[in-house]
């Protein structure tokens, strides 16, 4: 495994309401990601950090936003979730080194669903 | 049209056989090609890793790179129920720390 934990794993929630996702790495890797998996989309990147409160936006971005106060803390927020946000979010990382390619590894997943 | 097309599948095959999964891409810049396999309800897991063209071997794993055709390959010989999972290509230009995803290709390996 690449000593990375997501909380929670699985969460019901009411349309409207804030969520938070946590994404915990013991690596020390600079780079950490957010996705979001659905049927026919694949993954899709919603957010990104390269170091600590250095972020970026994805491709899926809108209604999402993420914050990195320390190397091993990623927070996925919804703000107000919708039903459309109902997907399985997965963090990863990466140590990205020059002249390699970004490798990442990816944590277990957290299945949310928007009522 | 996308930067990586991966045909969804699903592909069924008995135990034993050769399974044979590919990508295309439309990015020349891309260097680097990955092959990650995801169990259900599981995360990705980083399967091959290949830089730039040529074959790389891993067991019964063998990745292929053309670049000249931008297509890659993953071939996975005696197949076994054990590889039953979603196979995903990946690739990234140099110096950039974002991947393209191929969407999945799910494979049955029937016993």
């Amino acid at each position: 495994d690449a000593g990375i934990t997501q909380s929670p794993r699985h969460k019901v929630t009411e349309t409207g309401t804030p969520v938070t996702l946590r994404c915990h790495q013991t690596e020390n890797h600079r780079y950490m990601y957010w996705y979001r998996q659905d049927p026919g989309h694949g993954l899709r990147l919603i957010h990104y950090s390269y170091g600590v409160k250095d972020t970026d936006k994805g491709e899926v971005s809108d209604g999402y936003s993420v914050s990195r106060s320390k190397t091993e803390d990623f927070l996925l927020t919804l703000e107000s979730a919708t039903s459309s946000q109902t997907s399985v979010y997965f963090c990863a990382i990466s140590e990205s080194r020059t002249g390699q390619g970004d490798t990442q590894y990816f944590g277990p997943g957290t299945r949310l669903t928007v009522l | 049209q996308k930067e990586v097309e991966q045909d969804p599948g699903p592909l069924s095959v008995p135990e034993g056989a050769i399974v044979s999964l590919n990508c295309t891409y439309s990015n020349s810049a891309f260097q680097y090609f990955m092959w990650y396999r995801q169990y259900s309800r599981k995360g990705p897991e980083l399967l091959m890793y290949t830089y730039s063209s040529g074959n790389k071997e891993d067991g019964r794993f063998t990745a292929q790179v053309d670049k000249s055709s931008k297509y890659i390959s993953l071939f996975i010989r005696d197949s076994q129920p054990s590889d039953s999972a979603t196979y995903l290509c990946a690739m990234s230009v140099y110096g950039n720390n974002r991947l393209a995803f191929g969407k999945g290709n799910q494979v049955v390996v029937i016993p």
